[in-house]
């Protein structure tokens, strides 16, 4: 069973570009969240989708997006980028919301550089 | 607001002996807690899940336990070996109406020293 599949998994782009990044789910799961972690302020969340939907959002700002696909794929896209953007950002699948004891697994995330 | 604190932030022990983590949380409405490890470079990995009835869970040398009146959870890693080195971190997932949120702690980086 294919874990959780996150593209590319480093990238360096320049102040003021906009990024797009890809996470495929766990075959199965509805459920795809993405989280921002840098060394300052750790895994902080960004936003959760379920089928198609955004469920939950995070204190960030709208320069980041995303969105989530039929086939459950989601993409966030960070427009406008700044030097403090530059973090691991991770995404996670699980099963459905309600699952009480529905893991959330990881992908090994993308490395965005913001030069 | 909801938050998730873990002690100690580091922590450097010998191969082969134990340690004890700390996780304490502020988080409602609380739906359940986990403790991930994280090597570097890599995404986190579960390594247990607890709701707020179950006071202990195992999964080989690690152990966590749960304390949902005093809202503290610990890990306790026993038989230390060189591959635990990572960071641990603990996180609490609350549902509401919107849908499901994971909040976390800052990790405890753990250092394995032959």
């Amino acid at each position: 069973k294919a874990g959780v599949t996150q593209t590319p998994r480093y990238l360096i782009k320049t102040r003021g570009q906009q990024v797009t990044l890809s996470c495929s789910p766990i075959s199965g799961h509805r459920s795809v969240s993405w989280y921002q972690q840098t060394p300052g302020q750790g895994l902080q969340f960004l936003f959760e989708y379920f089928s198609e939907t955004q469920r939950n959002k995070g204190n960030f700002p709208g320069r980041f997006s995303g969105r989530q696909f039929s086939n459950s794929r989601s993409e966030m896209n960070v427009s406008t980028l700044e030097l403090g953007d530059s973090a691991l950002y991770l995404c996670a699948s699980s099963q459905g919301q309600g699952a009480l004891m529905g893991g959330y697994t990881f992908g090994s995330g993308t490395r965005l550089t913001v030069v | 607001k909801n938050q998730v604190e873990q002690s100690p932030q580091s922590l450097i022990i010998l191969e082969g002996k134990n340690c004890t983590l700390q996780c304490n949380y502020t988080v409602s409405p609380f739906s359940n807690l986990r403790w991930y490890k994280q090597d570097t470079g890599r995404g986190p990995v579960s390594l247990t899940i607890m709701t707020f009835s179950e006071n202990t869970k195992s999964n080989g040398r690690y152990t966590a336990t749960l304390d949902a009146d005093t809202k503290q959870s610990s890990l306790h890693i026993t038989a230390s070996q060189l591959s635990d080195s990572a960071s641990y971190i603990c996180v609490v997932k609350l549902t509401n109406n919107a849908g499901n949120m994971l909040t976390f702690g800052g990790g405890t980086r753990l250092m394995v020293k032959p």
